[in-house]
């Protein structure tokens, strides 16, 4: 398996502009997260999905963030607009919920600058 | 929710030498995972270990749900240790892990 796949890898855009991260999740999983990195705060959960239905997005910052899962292979993260303080590393994960384990595989992050 | 702690906070180690990584949660936890985060960026999973011991090559975590911590060791470190390592945990009526603040790692050669 190819694990799970994010894009863009780097992202650069100007304050105002919409930004659109997207993720695949490994095949066969049926929980997906979105996390943001930063130094000042680590690593956050901002949303997380079951079966394509979003569970939980009490992390989500404000209503600029938005994301969707409409299949199971597929999510976007969308900033709109965009402003410098979202300037993070944005990680897709992964899991599966079956047979009592929950391990989650990330993938290689999204490092999105907002000027 | 629950708490999370790491230590130490930052480790400095000469190749070849042991170390031992801990992580305090507030409340009981399940799902406890370890991860580390390679100088790249990229996240690894460790182990998924809600209780008892593994090992894995020079790395082995035990965790002991009742007094609500878990260990990493790390034995005869490498240069490739490097990196930052985050445990995580669910609480028992949580939907989601949180995340300790990671204990940065460096071997130096």
């Amino acid at each position: 398996d190819a694990g799970v796949i994010q894009s863009p890898r780097h992202e650069v855009t100007e304050m105002g502009q919409e930004v659109t991260l997207r993720c695949k999740p490994i095949s066969g999983h049926n929980s997906l997260f979105w996390y943001r990195q930063t130094m000042m705060r680590g690593l956050e959960l901002l949303i997380y999905f079951n079966n394509n239905v979003p569970i939980d997005d009490s992390g989500m910052p404000e209503d600029r963030f938005s994301a969707k899962m409409p299949n199971a292979s597929f999510s976007t993260l969308k900033i709109q607009p965009s402003e410098p303080r979202d300037s993070a590393v944005y990680f897709c994960a992964s899991t599966s919920r079956t047979g009592g384990t929950d391990t989650q595989y990330f993938g290689p992050g999204t490092r999105l600058t907002v000027l | 929710g629950i708490q999370v702690e790491q230590s130490p906070p930052d480790l400095i180690l000469q190749e070849g030498a042991n170390s031992t990584l801990r992580c305090n949660f507030s409340d009981s936890v399940n799902n406890l995972q370890w991860f580390h985060q390679n100088p790249w960026g990229q996240l690894i999973n460790l182990f998924y270990i809600p209780s008892g011991t593994k090992q894995n090559g020079r790395l082995s975590a035990t965790t002991v749900a009742t007094e609500r911590y878990s260990l990493l060791y790390i034995s005869s470190s490498q240069t490739t240790d490097s990196g930052v390592y985050f445990c995580a945990g669910r609480g028992e009526y949580g939907n989601k892990l949180v995340f300790g603040a990671g204990t940065i790692l460096r071997v130096k050669s």
